[in-house]
């Protein structure tokens, strides 16, 4: 049962775009929500962490928000750059954890 | 703080034979998650410790995995006997609470041919 959904599954920009990553959950209650970042052959980096009270958490170019009542997450990254191609998750965590599948981005120089 | 330390990175196995994955969790982090990364099913929780004890296991695939965490620095996951549909990436990872953020060791990468 796929209880986390990210939306698209593959994304390639030209360097410089601000671009959106969407993540959607069925289950609206969720103590936090977490972005993360995979390499390819590497572990999870985290990103951002957004408490269940809050709305939005920056960090640098990287700006995520959370709206519990529509079941969204997403994350912004402003002035991509080639070093920001990485398939990146979101994870929420509530009575259970669950990962979303990720999109793979790919920044063009 | 070295952050989630887990071992062997690579570990190549054949059929039928005993797997241990090893697993440092960060000081002081109360929770300790296993998970599996496969291309088909993605992520998946396995099982996670909150204090050293089991809370929940539901994600544990079969009774060939176990996983045991005997002192608060110390996890290990074990797969006897290993079949090939095992190989994965296997992820530890720790939070300080529940809910709270998880920080990922590197994996363990498991081939069995």
């Amino acid at each position: 049962k796929q209880e986390v959904t990210q939306i698209p599954a593959a994304l390639s920009v030209p360097e410089g775009e601000n671009l959106v990553l969407n993540c959607s959950f069925t289950d609206s209650a969720i103590y936090n929500l977490q972005w993360f970042r995979q390499d390819p052959g590497k572990g999870l980096t985290s990103l951002l962490l957004i408490q269940s009270s809050q709305r939005e958490q920056t960090s640098g170019r990287l700006n995520a928000s959370l709206d519990k009542s529509s079941g969204r997450s997403t994350l912004y990254i402003a002035a991509s750059q080639p070093g920001d191609s990485a398939t990146y998750l979101c994870a929420r965590f509530g009575n259970q954890f669950y990962f979303g599948t990720g999109t793979s981005l790919t920044v063009i120089p | 703080d070295a952050g989630v330390i887990q071992s062997p990175r690579h570990e190549v196995t054949e059929m039928g034979q005993e797997v241990t994955l090893r697993c440092k969790p960060i000081s002081g982090h109360d929770y300790l998650f296993w998970y599996r990364q496969t291309m088909m099913r993605g992520l998946e929780l396995l099982i996670y410790f909150n204090n050293n004890v089991p809370i929940d296991d539901s994600g544990m695939p079969e009774d060939r995995f176990s996983a045991k965490m005997p002192n608060a620095s110390f996890s290990t996951l074990k797969i006897q006997p290993s079949e090939p549909r095992d190989s994965a990436v296997y992820f530890c990872a720790s939070s300080l609470a529940h809910g709270g953020g998880y920080t990922f060791g590197s994996g363990t990468r498991l081939t069995v041919v």
